[in-house]
């Protein structure tokens, strides 16, 4: 497998504008994991799913921001509008299954510049 | 509030030392706590699982302890070479053990 594939690798928008990012997990897993990374509040989890369900979006910082997974292999972030402050990495993790003694697997991540 | 804390410094060694990191949290009753490693530009990276019966784990050259008294796991890197610099972080499942959830990292620099 080729593990977490996140696209694209660098994003530069401008303020105001829309962002999709995409991932797909690894095959045959069933959580999926959204992280935003920054150096002030380091990895931070936004949002993730359990067989493409929504689980908890408690760290989603706020109504601009979307995700969705309408199948097993993909998903979006979606940062509509954009803001400065929403500069940040983003990073797409998969596990195959939730919680205690597995671990995650991440993708390469996708730096979003917002000008 | 629930914390993952560790420490924000960069930590300097000389290779062939070893190198120790930190990780407390609070308001976690973690059974397993998890170690990963980042590099510059790439996503983190699992390196050990501990469970809370297990005091301590090894793997080649790392070890990590568990503490569920202090809250605490500690991270060794013995014998530490310039190719173990990196970042770092400290990971438990939350929220009933669906939600990873990070320790702010702490970034290791191994000299020559």
């Amino acid at each position: 497998d080729a593990g977490v594939i996140q696209s694209p690798r660098h994003e530069v928008t401008e303020m105001g504008q829309e962002v999709t990012l995409r991932c797909k997990p690894i095959s045959g897993h069933d959580y999926l994991f959204w992280y935003r990374q920054t150096m002030m509040r380091g990895l931070e989890l936004l949002i993730y799913f359990n067989n493409n369900v929504p689980i908890d979006d408690s760290g989603m910082p706020e109504d601009r921001f979307s995700a969705k997974m309408p199948n097993a292999s993909f998903s979006t972030l979606k940062i509509q509008p954009s803001e400065p402050r929403d500069s940040a990495v983003y990073f797409c993790a998969s596990s195959p299954q939730g919680g205690l003694n597995t671990e995650a697997f991440f993708g390469q991540g996708t730096r979003l510049t917002v000008v | 509030s629930q914390k993952i804390e560790q420490n924000s410094e960069a930590l300097n060694i000389q290779e062939g030392k070893t190198a120790t990191l930190t990780c407390n949290y609070t308001n976690y009753s973690p059974a397993y706590l998890q170690w990963y490693r980042q590099d510059p530009g790439r996503g983190p990276v699992f390196l050990l699982l501990i469970r809370e019966n297990e005091k301590e784990k090894r793997k080649e050259r790392l070890k990590v302890t568990f503490d569920t008294t202090l809250k605490q796991s500690l991270f060794h890197i013995t014998a530490s070479q310039p190719a173990d610099s990196a970042t770092y972080l400290c990971a438990l499942w939350a929220g009933g053990g669906n939600k990873l959830t990070f320790g702010t990292g702490t970034q290791l620099k191994v000299e020559l």
